[in-house]
């Protein structure tokens, strides 16, 4: 069984940098066409794509987003780690970690992580 | 960027069909990917690859996808496919996964 779990902070302030973890278990990091994608949802609204990891270390990240976020992996512990600087009151959101499963020049994401809010405020 | 319109909202009674859309530009040259979520609860996915069903989901949803327009069917509506679903793809340039804005689909 494929699972996914994020963990961080619940709550950080204005300009700190935020660390969260994606723990997966029943796949490996190292798996050919898969990887694992952070995607986020500010309360009320829709999903919000920011950064993907291949199992061969590719990065991928939101354009307009580039600048403040980092993700990493490591293998070894099964986790996946992404950080997003610089955090402001808009970036309150559910942070979801989600597999990705590649396949002919496409790609979608299943399972999810059950999410954790994050909210900023000083 | 490439942008995915969906329509916000929208309800069915119970026993009809819901057809959801999600337009982009020449969207049937891409692979469109539908995800469920139920309020408080995570995204799951649908229909994979345009028309795929993941193991355990019930036959009545279905996806198609031709010239502008993806689609997602949900027939014989119950009201446990109350929810806001989202349709994504992945924009190769740049390289983007993208998200319909959702739409939630009431269950009247």
């Amino acid at each position: 069984q494929v699972t996914l779990k994020e963990s961080g902070p619940v709550l950080v302030k204005p300009t700190e940098t935020l660390t969260l973890t994606c723990t997966v278990s029943g796949f490996s990091l190292n798996n050919a066409r898969m990887g694992v994608t952070w995607i986020r949802q500010p309360p009320g609204k829709a999903l919000e794509w920011l950064a993907h990891i291949f199992s061969n270390d590719e990065k991928s990240y939101r354009t307009s987003l580039k600048s403040r976020l980092t993700i990493s992996k490591d293998t070894s512990k099964s986790q996946v780690v992404l950080t997003m600087t610089n955090m402001d009151p808009v970036d309150t959101a559910t942070y979801y970690c989600a597999r990705g499963i590649e396949v002919a020049g496409t790609e979608w994401f299943d399972p999810w992580g059950q999410g954790t809010l994050v909210t900023v405020s000083s | 960027s490439y942008v995915l319109t969906q329509p916000p909202s929208m309800s069915v009674a119970p026993g009809e069909t819901a057809k959801i859309t999600c337009g982009g530009n020449n969207i049937g040259s891409e692979s469109v990917h539908w995800y469920q979520q139920k309020p408080g609860q995570a995204p799951v996915l649908v229909i994979y690859c345009d028309s795929d069903r993941p193991s355990g989901i019930p036959k009545r949803f279905s996806g198609s996808n031709s010239g502008n327009t993806a689609t997602l069917t949900i027939s014989r509506v119950e009201a446990g496919d109350e929810a806001g679903y989202y349709c994504q793809v992945w924009d190769k340039s740049p390289d983007q996964r993208v998200f319909g804005g959702g739409t939630k689909l009431t269950v009247l």
